[in-house]
């Protein structure tokens, strides 16, 4: 059974910070990982994709990694601002269906002036 | 602008009068899904389907309904609604190959008193 597990729960920073939050998955063999972008009761913004065969995806000021054999994604944060407080959940399709999205518990960030 | 739209945004009502939240998509995907969000428990899969005239229960099915009489529309039906179904859904859509991802709705705020 595919268990999303995303580390730390909260963070608090500065601005200016760069930050690294942690997302893990317990069956390797995923399709694909997405990240997601969630401001309070609204919607959730796809950030990055990366796919099964990539090692990284980058956007602007976000980098995203894929260690499929440890089961480990990363999401870096370059130069945090107050606009990039919100809550970041990343995904994976259900193993051997592309038919379910299983998703972390998420990270809630705070970035405080 | 490709997108999934969701109506309404916000809706209050009462314990058995029914109601549908509707989905509609214009980027020619044929899967679409409905997820609930509730704190505590993330987002759980209510419903999805893999193409015209063909749908399937996620996680939590009890209470919904829906229907996918065209690829564009994927709308989710309440019978008769009740209290425990005060949430925020999200409607979703993607390629069935999955190789760009997740699109997701603005999300829908449902009361139910």
């Amino acid at each position: 059974k595919q268990e999303v597990t995303q580390i730390p729960a909260a963070l608090s920073v500065p601005e200016g910070e760069n930050l690294v939050l942690n997302c893990s998955f317990t069956d390797s063999a995923i399709y694909n990982l997405q990240w997601f972008r969630q401001d309070p009761g609204k919607g959730l913004t796809s950030l990055l994709l990366i796919q099964s065969s990539q090692r990284e995806q980058t956007s602007g000021r976000l980098n995203a990694s894929l260690d499929k054999s440890s089961g480990r994604s990363t999401l870096y944060i370059a130069a945090s601002q107050p606009g990039d407080s919100a809550t970041y959940l990343c995904a994976v399709p259900l193993s051997g269906g592309y038919n379910k999205l299983i998703f972390g518990a998420g990270t809630r960030l705070a970035v405080h002036p | 602008e490709a997108q999934v739209t969701q109506n309404p945004r916000y809706l209050i009502t009462v314990t058995g009068k029914k109601l549908t939240v509707t989905c509609s998509q214009n980027m020619n995907h044929e899967y679409m899904s409905w997820y609930r969000q509730d704190p505590g428990l993330g987002l759980r899969q209510i419903y999805y389907s893999m193409n015209v005239e063909v749908t399937d229960k996620g996680d939590v099915p009890e209470g919904y309904k829906v229907s996918r009489k065209e690829k564009r529309n994927f709308p989710l039906i309440l019978e008769s609604p009740s209290p425990n179904q005060t949430s925020l859904y999200f409607c979703a859509s993607s390629f069935l190959q999955g190789d760009y991802g997740y699109t997701f709705g603005s999300g829908t705020r449902l009361t139910v008193v």
